[in-house]
């Protein structure tokens, strides 16, 4: 079974500044997805960027980029000049490629806070 | 195009009693899939629907069903309640294709008392 653990409960940043968030997953496979997702205050989940594991090139999104690592099953999340409406909780997500199915498993979350 | 809806958004139940939970997903989407999300257990994959087959399944006790119409649309299903259930409750739909991402609708947040 796959695991994901982000390590840091809490983080908070200044506004305009840069932030990184950790993530660390444990796989037997070699073929998956990675996202991480934010969830704002009202609930609802939205997907910030994602992975796919056979491309060596870290993905980018605007602000958001990833330093993915495979060979140390590191998925870390940089947001660059945050701003107030980054603030929320961040989840990294696992994806078999390797099996059917859509299913995330989640780690157990990051709230960032942006101070102004 | 719309995106994924759930109804209802909140939810008082009493233990013991059932509850059913609706999710309609983007059109043209032919996968849901369900997740339980609580402070202590964080989010937690409860099942996955697709072209009205379960797909996988996570690791809940049999009160927690589920299934898939025609049209897509699905519900979940929680027999008697435990105060445990209390929860966020999540559906997420995709195309079903491998590659392509999934959606989240708002919640139904279920209050078990």
């Amino acid at each position: 079974a796959q695991t994901v653990t982000q390590s840091q409960p809490e983080m908070s940043v200044q506004e305009a500044e840069t932030v990184t968030l950790s993530c660390t997953y444990d796989t037997s496979e070699s073929d998956y997805y990675l996202f991480w997702y934010k969830q704002p205050p009202s609930r609802q989940m939205i997907l910030v960027i994602r992975q796919e594991a056979y491309k060596q090139q870290n993905a980018t999104e605007n602000r958001f980029s990833v330093n993915f690592q495979k060979a140390a099953k590191s998925f870390s999340l940089k947001i660059s000049d945050s701003q107030l409406g980054d603030a929320a909780m961040y989840f990294c997500a696992y994806r078999s490629a390797e099996t059917s199915g859509s299913r995330l498993t989640f780690g157990e979350g990051t709230q960032l806070t942006v101070n102004p | 195009k719309a995106g994924v809806t759930q109804t209802p958004r909140y939810l008082i139940k009493t233990r013991g009693q059932q509850v059913t939970l609706s999710c309609s997903p983007i059109s043209g989407h032919r996968s849901v899939s369900w997740y339980q999300q609580t402070p202590g257990q964080g989010l937690q994959f409860l099942f996955e629907y697709f072209s009205e087959t379960q797909r996988n399944k996570g690791n809940f006790p049999g009160r927690f069903s589920g299934r898939q119409f025609s049209n897509s649309r699905s519900e979940m299903n929680v027999s008697t309640l435990e105060l445990g259930d209390s929860a966020l409750y999540l559906c997420a739909s995709s195309p079903g294709q491998e590659q392509a991402e999934q959606y989240f609708g708002p919640g139904t947040r279920l209050t078990v008392t």
